[in-house]
């Protein structure tokens, strides 16, 4: 199975400022074949069902706002809120697609400093 | 505008089978592009894949729930379920079902775009 790591477990940041959220994986998910990296972000707030952020490491589903983005490759990523808003505050989640079983990062939950 | 709900039992005991249904509407399930996945989340905690289906019913499951676990789909109905046996509190979860697209390479499936507002599944006697 691959495990991912995601870091750190929480973090508070002022209203404006960048948050950076990291997932590392086990092995690769960058599938040599098509070049992509087989890497997705999700946000959960309380009470919801998760929401798909970003996928291929890197693009932003429809609807998502611009101050989201995601970048890495290989084995590492990032997930960058570039400047917070209130209503970001969630649990974000990273999870790999390359192979089965499909499995998710522990989450990494995001408040207001 | 593609909806997904979850529906069942909210309270099963010790050692008993958790059937969940998941509905499908404004789409059909019978989609050469989608499969069709349960994930679950324990309170607190984080995000489990159970496994998933496609519309022709081959099917795929995490194996670490595999020897418990069957999930079928019903085209007639636009529905897939979920049985899980010997269930014990460490099933105690918010169930989700979820789409997935349809893809290429090894898993053969891609990322979860589509979510259910989730069921509470509570195992206790």
């Amino acid at each position: 199975d691959i495990v991912m790591t995601q870091s750190p477990d929480s973090l508070a940041v002022s209203l404006g400022e960048r948050a950076t959220i990291n997932c590392k994986s086990s092995q690769s998910v960058l599938y040599r074949s098509n070049n992509k990296n087989y890497l997705a972000w999700y946000q959960q707030k309380p009470g919801q069902p998760p929401r798909l952020l970003i996928y291929w490491a890197s693009t932003r589903e429809s609807g998502v706002p611009d101050r989201f983005s995601g970048s890495g490759s290989g084995t590492d990523f990032t997930l960058t809120i570039s400047s917070l808003q209130a209503e970001d505050v969630a649990v974000y989640y990273c999870q790999q697609y390359y192979s089965s079983p499909l499995t998710f990062g522990g989450g990494t939950k995001v408040e207001i400093k | 505008q593609l909806q997904l709900q979850e529906s069942g039992p909210g309270l099963v005991k010790p050692s008993e089978t958790l059937s969940l249904t998941c509905t499908v509407s404004g789409g059909s399930i019978k989609s050469s592009s989608y499969y069709w996945g349960w994930i679950r989340q324990p309170p607190g905690k984080g995000l489990e894949w159970i496994g998933s289906i496609y519309y022709s019913g081959r099917t795929d499951y995490n194996p670490s729930l595999k020897s418990r676990v069957t999930i079928s789909v019903d085209t007639s109905k636009n529905q897939f379920s979920l049985k899980m046996s010997s269930v014990t509190a460490a099933d105690t979860a918010v169930y989700y079902c979820a789409r997935q697209l349809n893809g290429y390479g090894t898993s053969g499936y891609y990322y979860f775009d589509i979510w259910g507002q989730g069921t509470m599944g509570t195992v206790s006697s």
